[in-house]
């Protein structure tokens, strides 16, 4: 089944307390990207990546990193957590064909709380 | 820059109702135009799509036109189910471009 997955799904740490969060998918898609989803902000991009090696900030990168070893992993990154990172965590990957990009699709979310 | 404005919710609605939820946006070139929907505890599912101007995108009984004149893409169902429940988001994707810009998010709560 073509998916993309995030692990963990729900995650409760403390402030400065060092955590990463996996994305994977199975699609062999060039295209992976970092959201996180605040309420009345919708989906704001935090990294994306276009190919392996290749990795690039989106609108909110403050506080995150990602790398992107292998096409199929996307890890993102909080080195030292503070509490306005609380929020909703989506990974999400897609292909190009044709020179189009075709439609993005995200894992299930991943929760985390920081205090 | 891009920009997506949906309307505010909640929105609470009885079975069978009609619902609308309004989208405009802001770009340049022709964008393609998205809705999603977000089920409760799950993750983003792309609902509706559409690539040029005047194309309607449907599924699931969801419809939504292209208005370039208009610059909006709203969405609208006839006879809502309470499995219909969810948080709808309008998005759009530039010109050859691959990010996606997205609305804020709206909540629609149908009720038995």
């Amino acid at each position: 089944e073509a998916q993309v997955t995030q692990n963990p799904r729900y995650l409760i740490t403390v402030t400065g307390k060092k955590l990463t969060v996996t994305c994977s998918q199975n699609m062999n898609h060039e295209y992976m990207s970092w959201y996180r989803q605040d309420p009345g902000l919708g989906l704001r991009q935090i990294y994306y990546s276009m190919n392996v090696e290749v990795t690039d900030k989106g609108d909110v990168p403050e506080g995150y990193k990602v790398s992107r070893k292998e096409k199929r992993n996307f890890p993102l990154i909080l080195e030292s957590p503070s509490p306005n990172q609380t929020s909703l965590y989506f990974c999400a990957s897609s292909s190009l064909a044709g020179g189009k990009w075709n439609e993005q699709f995200f894992g299930p979310g991943t929760r985390l709380t920081v205090l | 820059g891009n920009s997506v404005t949906q309307m505010e919710g909640p929105v609470t609605l009885s079975e069978e109702a009609f619902l609308t939820i309004n989208c405009t946006y802001t770009a340049t070139g022709y964008p393609s135009l998205f809705w999603y929907v977000q089920y409760p505890g799950e993750g983003l599912q792309l609902l509706l799509k559409a690539t040029k101007a005047d194309d309607k995108g449907s599924n699931k009984g969801f419809e939504a036109t292209y208005r370039k004149e208009t610059t909006s893409f709203h969405l609208e169902k006839g006879s809502v189910q309470v499995s219909d429940s969810a948080v709808y988001f309008c998005a759009l994707r530039g010109s050859n471009d691959y990010k996606l810009s997205f609305g804020a998010g709206t909540t629609v709560t149908v009720r038995a």
